[in-house]
């Protein structure tokens, strides 16, 4: 079992619907992040939240859009995908304060149709 | 470039060995280094985390640091068929501005034969 929860753990839509993943961590963390990971990749950094604000945006397309609603809850709105944005959709948290390690959600499993 | 570099593999030892992986960062100024075990289909789970040059053992697992040569290692002793999975290296980024962002090697993919 993770502490860091992710839902749903897939997802199957088409292009022009809009769906929102969700992770929620209980750990007290103030850093959480998004991660988009094709098969046999490491994990692609996407988003940093710190202390509940945006403070990386690694030039991901606005189709993705990252909400923050309290220091536990991190949402991913999905908008207009495209077949190549297919892939495991990973929140990790950590505690946000020097050099502590990130711990995974189980992951969304994407797929656009 | 930032790069964070590990041989993808895979790796075959029998049951029992000692299984060695290996990993290299660029960045000079890389303080913290942490290595994750991903299943196939899993999402990655933390096995460990080292920050100062040496040695750091937690059961099975030792992780190996040498800042001078900016290389990262992590052994498995007496390997298991359980043990089989990919291996990423992380190392943060010392330029993310405390956002502890880190950089991913392409991960070492481990088979441990029974």
């Amino acid at each position: 079992d993770t502490e860091v929860t992710q839902t749903p753990k897939h997802l199957v839509m088409g292009m022009t619907n809009k769906k929102s993943l969700k992770c929620e961590q209980h750990m007290g963390h103030r850093a959480m992040y998004w991660y988009k990971q094709k098969a046999k990749k490491p994990p692609e950094l996407m988003f940093v939240y710190s202390y509940e604000k945006l403070s990386i945006n690694e030039s991901v397309p606005s189709r993705f859009s990252p909400e923050c609603p309290n220091s536990s809850l991190l949402n991913l709105h999905l908008h207009a995908l495209q077949p190549e944005d297919s892939a495991l959709y990973l929140c990790a948290s950590s505690h946000g304060q020097g050099s502590q390690p990130q711990h995974f959600g189980d992951g969304t499993r994407l797929s656009i149709l | 470039q930032k790069e964070v570099e590990q041989n993808s593999g895979p790796l075959s030892v029998p049951e029992g060995a000692i299984a060695s992986l290996n990993c290299t960062y660029s960045d000079r100024g890389s303080q913290s280094f942490f290595w994750y075990r991903q299943y196939s289909g899993k999402s990655p789970e933390l096995i460990m985390s080292i920050y100062s040059n040496g040695d750091k053992e937690d059961g099975r697992f030792t992780a190996q640091l040498n800042k001078a040569s900016q290389y990262v290692s992590l052994l498995i002793r007496d390997s298991q068929p359980s043990d089989s999975a990919t291996y990423l290296c992380a190392v943060e980024d010392p330029g993310s501005s405390n956002t502890g962002k880190l950089i991913f090697g392409q991960g070492t993919t481990l088979q441990v034969k029974p």
